[in-house]
């Protein structure tokens, strides 16, 4: 069964452009979970997607925002990037909402702002 | 108190040793635990989950839950250097949305 995978895997953008990041999860996995990774602050949550719908959100301002599709892929984007926004982004999916299940994650994009 | 904490590391252990990792967490509620594996570079890969109190053993792997006084751990038996990486501990926090948070892992390092 194929892991779960991003795109892109690197990105290059500079202060005030937009990005978005695709994630495809494993193969009968509905749930679609959103990591932001610095050496700094360790990994930290984003948001959950489960069935299409919103069903959790961090701390992060309002320019983080995603969706998910029919098929269970889910984007990510941030607008109006920082300097700050460089970092690893990671997607991960399981089987179940919530956080009781297993999350496996993906292999991350690599964001740098410029 | 942050809601999970571990030990930042390096911790050093020589190679056929017994390394054993710790975290702690606040929220009494929480149900699952899962400890992650992250090389330089690369995304976070399971090791474990446990769920109830006791111990759980999967190959060189034991996890260690203790809910009564909010700990669980990682023992990693006859370590290799390829155990060397950053260990992850994950906690469901039940009082904040269902969310899990990731302590800021162990950076652990075997010697040869």
């Amino acid at each position: 069964k194929a892991g779960v995978t991003q795109t892109p895997r690197y990105l290059i953008k500079t202060r005030g452009q937009q990005v978005t990041l695709s994630c495809s999860p494993i193969s009968g996995h509905r749930s679609v979970s959103w990591y932001q990774q610095t050496p700094g602050q360790g990994l930290q949550f984003l948001f959950e997607y489960f069935s299409e719908t919103q069903r959790n959100k961090g701390n992060f301002p309002g320019r983080f925002s995603g969706r998910q599709f029919s098929n269970s892929r889910s984007e990510m984007n941030v607008s109006t990037l920082e300097l700050g926004d460089s970092a690893l982004y990671l997607c991960a999916s399981s089987l179940l909402a919530g956080s009781t299940d297993t999350q496996y994650f993906g292999p991350g994009t690599r964001l740098t702002v410029l | 108190q942050k809601e999970v904490e571990q030990n930042s590391g390096p911790l050093s252990v020589p190679e056929g040793a017994i390394a054993s990792l710790n975290c702690t967490y606040s929220d009494r509620g929480s149900q699952s635990f899962f400890w992650y594996r992250q090389y330089s570079g690369k995304s976070p890969e399971l090791i474990m989950s446990i769920y109830s109190n006791g111990d759980k053993e999967d190959g060189r792997f034991t996890a260690q839950l203790n809910k009564a006084s909010q700990y669980v751990s990682l023992l990693i038996r006859d370590s290799q250097p390829s155990d060397s990486a950053t260990y992850l501990c994950a906690v469901n926090i039940m009082n904040r949305d269902d969310k899990i948070i990731f302590g800021k892992g162990t950076r652990l390092h075997i010697l040869p």
